[in-house]
């Protein structure tokens, strides 16, 4: 079956720094979701980037995708205080199942 | 605009009794609706989904159980609750296709 999998279960940055955070799947898609959850609450979407894309830009986030290697990243530029979160990449199996990875526990401190 | 509310926000039940969470969305016609199961710190693993009303499929077998009564009602029980079933239960909502999932706020089951 398909998953996702950072490479890195968590991470402990200063403000204004950059951060990439890694992502492999096993089986094919074409889709890969990254959502951030905040402490108690539901994912939320920040970035979607789809196979004909191999990168996408939103503000300081920045995806990347490789269906050549599996692999999709998402980098965070000068990371703030409220980037704080988990972070999961989600590949797109279709088939209405969407499989979550381990996320990745990102902490930025003044 | 689309909305998404999961009810109750919280439950402490006790091992054996029934359960039963509930997931409606607004603004949407025929949206893809799908169940997730979060462990205290653990990644989110989907339950269930459907794509239409009556029809549900199961991805994982937990000892839960959906149900779609109206297009945009999504229900998640059980009729014996297990020490296992404790968690962050969340809904969500997608077009269908390789469109997004919008999660609702969660319920945060604690099974004594």
């Amino acid at each position: 079956s398909q998953w996702g999998e950072e490479n890195l279960q968590a991470l402990s940055i200063q403000e204004g720094e950059d951060v990439t955070m890694n992502c492999s799947y096993k089986t094919y898609t074409t889709v890969v979701h990254w959502y951030r959850q905040d402490s108690g609450r539901g994912p939320a979407l920040i970035i979607l980037i789809r196979s004909n894309e191999r990168e996408k830009r939103s503000g300081r986030l920045r995806a990347t995708l490789d269906t050549s290697s599996q692999s999709s990243s998402l980098s965070i530029t000068a990371a703030q205080c409220e980037d704080t979160a988990v972070y999961f990449c989600a590949p797109d199996s279709g088939y209405n199942k969407l499989t979550f990875g381990k996320g990745t526990v990102l902490l930025v401190s003044p | 605009a689309q909305t998404i509310h999961q009810w109750p926000v919280a439950e402490i039940k006790a091992v054996g009794s029934p359960l039963s969470l509930g997931c409606t969305i607004k603004g949407k016609s025929s949206p893809n609706l799908y169940w997730y199961w979060q462990a205290t710190g653990g990644t989110l693993q989907q339950l269930f989904y459907s794509i239409t009303v009556g029809q549900v499929e199961s991805v994982v077998q937990l000892n839960l159980s959906a149900s779609r009564p109206k297009d945009d009602q999504f229900i998640l029980s059980t009729e014996k609750l297990l020490l296992s079933h404790s968690g962050f239960y969340l809904c969500a909502w997608s077009q269908g296709g390789d469109s997004d999932y919008t999660f609702g706020s969660g319920t945060r089951l604690l099974v004594i």
